[in-house]
């Protein structure tokens, strides 16, 4: 089973619609997690921490479950400008903050 | 502010070959992680310093090695490549050594290995 794992998609959404992502991780010492936008040949950037209580951001919406060693992210009223990967990283667990990249899922919004 | 650099952006190599990447974090980082990106995959942690000092290294050969210089600035180095090296190498600054602080990624060297 790998480290972190998520559905490559493509997810296919049209403008406005709800979109929800799943990350799944094996290490149940995890420590740290987050969301990270990667626009096609470009850098990956930052689009949020996922907190234990859960946290919002205007649209979005990220979720922990460490029962189900699971972290979610929602993207509700899709915007086209949201075409993206989506990655999530974990970090830590047994004494190491090395992080662990999902391999990302890709996300297009059509008009 | 200048964000996380990166030299050069694309680099073509021969087998064989040795190459260097080069990153200069954010002003006040003290903390410098590389990364290797292929096509279709997520980002693969290769080695992550601060202050100077090795912090963590991935599931990479011998053949990579980095080291972190006095002004924070970092190199990566490759030896004896090998066409499966081709890839997009990133860097990523951070405030401190650990792992649960956002990271801020360059836009990468592009490497082809022929």
């Amino acid at each position: 089973r790998k480290e972190v794992e998520q559905d490559p998609g493509p997810f296919n959404v049209p403008e406005g619609a709800t979109v929800a992502f799943n990350c799944t991780y094996s290490n149940s010492a995890s420590q740290s997690f987050f969301w990270y936008r990667q626009d096609c040949r470009k850098e990956p950037k930052l689009l949020m921490s996922v907190y234990s209580s859960g946290n919002e951001d205007g649209r979005f919406t990220a979720q922990l479950n460490r029962a189900s060693q699971y972290i979610s992210l929602l993207i509700r009223d899709s915007k086209l400008s949201d075409s993206a990967t989506y990655l999530c990283v974990v970090n830590g667990g047994g004494g190491s903050y090395i992080p662990t990249f999902g391999r990302g899922t890709s996300l297009i919004v059509h008009p | 502010d200048a964000g996380v650099t990166q030299s050069p952006t694309h680099l073509i190599k021969t087998r064989g070959q040795h190459v260097t990447l080069r990153c200069s974090p954010i002003s006040g980082h003290k903390s410098v992680s590389w990364y290797q990106q292929v096509l279709g995959q997520g980002p693969q942690f290769i080695f992550q310093y601060y202050e100077k000092e090795e912090r963590g290294r991935g599931n990479f050969p011998d053949r990579f090695s980095a080291r972190q210089f006095p002004n924070y600035s970092s190199e990566l180095n490759v030896n004896a490549l090998l066409l499966g090296d081709s890839a997009l190498y990133l860097c990523a600054s951070s405030l401190v050594g650990i792992g649960n602080t956002e990271a801020f990624f360059g836009q990468g060297t592009r490497l082809t290995v022929v």
